[in-house]
């Protein structure tokens, strides 16, 4: 089963650029969290926010959430090209410890 | 900080073999995952355990078993290898819910 999909599926930005990355999800969650996938490697956290939280900050990331439209958003300011990867969206979905990922994310990042 | 291990980091079988990926963390965290990655898509989730001999079904879990006999280590069998089972397979492990997810750096898997 999907828990949540992000879109767009893949995108392509200079460096410098901000770029925003969506996640819309099916059931009610408790906190959502981003992560990213460089090549060759597994996935790293980058950002939990919580139900009871709109915006969550991490350096140049910025996550929000609206529990209401179901969907969240996860922002990198000043991109570099270090920055390229794919970025997952993941919840339990109130099913206590069985985490699911969405589809991903391909950001790539030029310079 | 902690790690986590997975052998072999490349497995190549054959087609009906049945082949066993194993993963060790030093979190001394109380929940582990299983995750099958095809090339280019997300992840889906084959098994999870919260504890010491617990095991849970994941999404995907049809052709494989799973076995959490200590608390730092998971193994996962595939029980008769296809080749569209191709495919980088994950391992994590986190304290519980909505907690942090650790991954280890993935066993890659080829059947000829």
């Amino acid at each position: 089963s999907q828990l949540a999909e992000e879109n767009p599926w893949a995108l392509s930005v200079h460096e410098g650029e901000s770029v925003t990355v969506n996640c819309s999800y099916k059931t009610s969650i408790t906190a959502l969290q981003w992560y990213r996938q460089k090549s060759g490697e597994g996935p790293a956290q980058l950002i939990l926010i919580r139900s009871n939280e709109r915006e969550k900050r991490n350096g140049r990331l910025r996550a929000t959430l609206d529990t209401s439209s179901q969907s969240s958003s996860l922002s990198i300011t000043a991109t570099r090209c270090e920055d390229t990867a794919v970025y997952f969206c993941a919840d339990y979905g109130g099913s206590g410890n069985k985490l699911i990922f969405g589809t991903g994310t391909l950001l790539s990042v030029k310079p | 900080g902690g790690i986590i291990t997975q052998t072999p980091k490349f497995l190549i079988g054959q087609e009906g073999q049945k082949l066993t990926l194993k993963c060790q963390q030093n979190f001394n965290h109380d929940t582990m995952y299983w995750y099958r990655q095809d090339s280019g898509k997300g992840l889906r989730l084959i098994y999870y355990s919260i504890t010491e001999n617990d095991l849970q079904k994941g999404d995907l879990s049809e052709g494989y078993d799973a076995s959490r006999e200590k608390k730092s280590s998971f193994s996962l069998t595939v029980t008769s290898a296809q080749k569209n089972e191709m495919a980088v397979f994950l391992c994590a492990s986190s304290m519980g819910h909505n907690t942090e997810v650790f991954f280890g750096k993935g066993t890659r898997l080829t059947v000829v």
